[in-house]
């Protein structure tokens, strides 16, 4: 399995927090996504991240924001959490875009905007 | 416009019953298709990338296949343990790009 660690696994938070999400791997791999996965819509991406402090926005990334400070982390932050964002959210990561090389997701986050 | 269409939605297979499942893609070139399995609560697994048409992969059960507008993912004598969401992703040929994911076909295989 490919080391991707994503935390907390369940969060349940009250509208209008912030809320930070982590993604963590060990193997040393450039690119980093965040997608959300809902019924109906798939896997949607959120932002990704193509290096330390290089990021760009994805499909649906309006209330979201990342940082990407060491390689290895990887946080997405919900400024001011609304219901809307209740959503399971996946992390992946890439060691090669634009070639034909797969992703590796993680376990997954569950959060529940109450 | 999606530019990654999975059919069908949902498939509700007898043990043993052999079918198809569809991913269509609308991309300007591809450079490359993906083909994952997720579990409930899990994250989607890897199974199969598809470079060119003519292509074919196989894992098990499993055997995908590749045309200039589409994949399929052939599933021969399926078991109980082969239900699953089955995702397909595309690769834009053009530009340095994230992968585009369809909305998954559900397989559920009945004993």
């Amino acid at each position: 399995d490919a080391g991707i660690t994503q935390s907390p696994r369940h969060k349940v938070t009250e509208t209008g927090t912030p809320v930070t999400l982590r993604c963590h791997q060990t193997e040393n791999h450039r690119y980093m996504y965040w997608y959300r996965q809902d019924p109906g819509h798939g896997l949607r991406l959120i932002h990704y991240s193509y290096g330390v402090k290089d990021t760009d926005k994805g499909e649906v990334s309006d209330g979201y924001s990342v940082s990407r400070s060491k390689t290895e982390d990887f946080l997405l932050t919900l400024e001011s959490a609304t219901s809307s964002q209740t959503s399971v959210y996946f992390c992946a990561i890439r060691d090669r875009q634009g070639m034909n090389t797969e992703a590796f997701f993680g376990q997954g986050t569950r959060l529940t905007v109450v | 416009e999606d530019q990654v269409t999975q059919s069908p939605e949902a498939l509700r297979l007898q043990e043993g019953e052999s079918s198809s499942l569809n991913c269509s893609y609308t991309v300007s070139g591809l450079r490359g298709l993906f083909w994952y399995r997720q579990d409930p609560g899990k994250g989607p697994e890897f199974l199969f990338t598809l470079y060119s048409a003519g292509e074919e992969k196989e894992k098990e059960r499993l055997k995908a296949t590749l045309t200039k507008k589409e994949s399929f993912l052939h599933i021969t004598a399926p078991k109980p343990e082969d239900s699953a969401t089955y995702l397909c992703a595309v690769q834009e040929a053009t530009g340095n790009t994230p992968l585009v994911f369809g909305k998954g076909t559900r397989l559920s295989v009945i004993a």
